[in-house]
């Protein structure tokens, strides 16, 4: 039962250019999201995150929008670089919880 | 580098032999947690420590699997009696607060 859902395995962007990646959930009571990247042969690296009680939170060229009626949120990245290019992977979390529930990742490529 | 460290970073085994992976955390991080990924998947949770306590097991412990933090600094996660189906990356984090923390993980193959 995959609580967080990417359903876009890959996505090109030309460099400059925005990208948005986005991301499902199914269950309610996840309160804390995040976004990590990963690049082949090392861990995720933790991007950004946004608590349920915000609608965007922006770190530089990285903005993260929650959307709860609708259970879903998109990482933007403006403007994209080449050393962008890597797995994002979308994660939620519920207070209490012990875990992070992963969704399966998006490959990025930024061409150029 | 004060980040999270894990060794070793490739296990190639045979099927049926027992392997045993090291987890370093960051220093100050309480939380220490235990992740799985195989390909095109994300991570899965494993295994919880806050300090040296284990709370909390998912089911995808099997009962060959066991982890341990003594002292409440690093972590050793031993898989016995490894089968094919153990082959993944290992990924350990560590946390203070709700953003984990990752390292580099240990990839296993078992042959």
């Amino acid at each position: 039962d995959q609580q967080v859902k990417q359903n876009s395995p890959s996505l090109s962007v030309q460099e400059g250019r925005i990208s948005i990646l986005n991301c499902d959930y199914t269950n309610s009571m996840f309160d804390y999201f995040l976004w990590y990247k990963k690049y082949p042969a090392e861990g995720p690296t933790f991007l950004i995150s946004i608590s349920s009680i915000k609608d965007k939170n922006e770190d530089g060229r990285f903005t993260v929008f929650l959307n709860k009626s609708a259970k879903h949120l998109s990482l933007h990245i403006v403007p994209s670089q080449p050393g962008d290019s890597a797995v994002y992977f979308c994660a939620a979390s519920s207070t209490g919880a012990n875990n992070l529930f992963f969704g399966t990742g998006t490959r990025l490529t930024v061409i150029p | 580098d004060t980040g999270v460290s894990q060794n070793p970073r490739h296990k190639i085994t045979k099927r049926g032999q027992n392997v045993t992976f090291r987890c370093d955390p960051i220093s100050e991080h309480n939380r220490l947690y235990w992740y799985r990924q195989t390909l095109g998947q994300g991570p899965e949770f494993l295994t919880y420590f806050q300090n040296e306590a284990q709370l909390e097991k998912s089911r995808l412990l099997s009962d060959r699997f066991s982890a341990e933090r003594p002292k409440g600094s690093f972590s050793t996660l031993e898989i016995q009696r490894t089968e094919q189906g153990d082959s993944a990356m290992y990924l350990c984090a560590s946390s203070s607060g709700l953003a984990e923390f990752f390292g580099p993980g240990t990839r296993l193959t078992v042959l």
